[in-house]
């Protein structure tokens, strides 16, 4: 079983400040994780996603996640925000070995703050 | 490419009534997941198709049903509609299939709202 905790629901932050988002993970057996984006009214995006290999991962729009697995976390940053960057924000989870449903977090939703 | 397509956009039933939502994946995608999102109880997986088979199930009640036609379009049917039931219905494609390495794209959602 597997299972995604995102720390604060709503994460206020000044333009050009620093974004962290923070999600830890429960899973049984080596996790992939994705972090989503979604923007009102629309469906979500991926913006990234960690399987396996290199624990740092780019996404788009200039963010980023580091796996760590000794914290069970997957923390999504930005170094610098953007107004646009202000979406709801979801951390996902599924486990490695066949074809595994995916479980969502709560969502954080990011306001920038200008 | 054209993206995951979801009709109707927005749709309102009373309680007691049934609704069929419909999602065309991208082309060339075979997997079709469906999902429900709600405010109190955020995303929840309800279903995943693959080549015409269900392959995975979350905890819906039987009311919630689907299927995948031999296109890949797909269709949840939700029988006698419950006050609860109003969420935004999201459904994703995916090449291969929902989690693992396959990106999952999603549709803009349908907005369901029981009365």
């Amino acid at each position: 079983a597997q299972s995604v905790t995102q720390l604060g629901s709503h994460v206020s932050v000044s333009e050009g400040a620093l974004v962290l988002l923070r999600c830890n993970y429960s899973s049984s057996v080596p996790p992939y994780l994705f972090w989503y984006v979604q923007y009102p009214n629309q469906g979500l995006q991926l913006l990234l996603k960690y399987t396996t290999g290199a624990t740092l991962v780019k996404g788009i729009n200039g963010f980023e996640a580091e796996f760590k697995k000794s914290e069970t976390s997957f923390h999504l940053t930005k170094p610098s925000a953007h107004m646009s960057d202000a979406a709801e924000y979801f951390c996902a989870v599924s486990l490695s070995g066949g074809y595994q449903k995916v479980t969502f977090g709560t969502g954080t939703k990011l306001q920038v703050i200008p | 490419k054209a993206g995951v397509t979801q009709t109707p956009r927005y749709l309102i039933k009373t309680r007691g009534q049934q609704v069929t939502l419909s999602c065309s994946p991208i082309s060339g995608h075979r997997s079709v997941s469906w999902y429900q999102q709600t405010p109190g109880q955020g995303l929840q997986f309800l279903f995943e198709y693959f080549s015409e088979t269900q392959r995975n199930k979350g905890n819906f009640p039987g009311r919630f049903s689907g299927r995948q036609f031999s296109n890949s379009r797909s269709e949840m049917n939700v029988s006698t509609l419950e006050l609860g039931d109003s969420a935004l219905y999201l459904c994703a494609s995916s090449e291969f299939g929902s989690g693992n390495t396959d990106t999952q794209y999603f549709g803009p959602g349908t907005r369901l709202t029981v009365l």
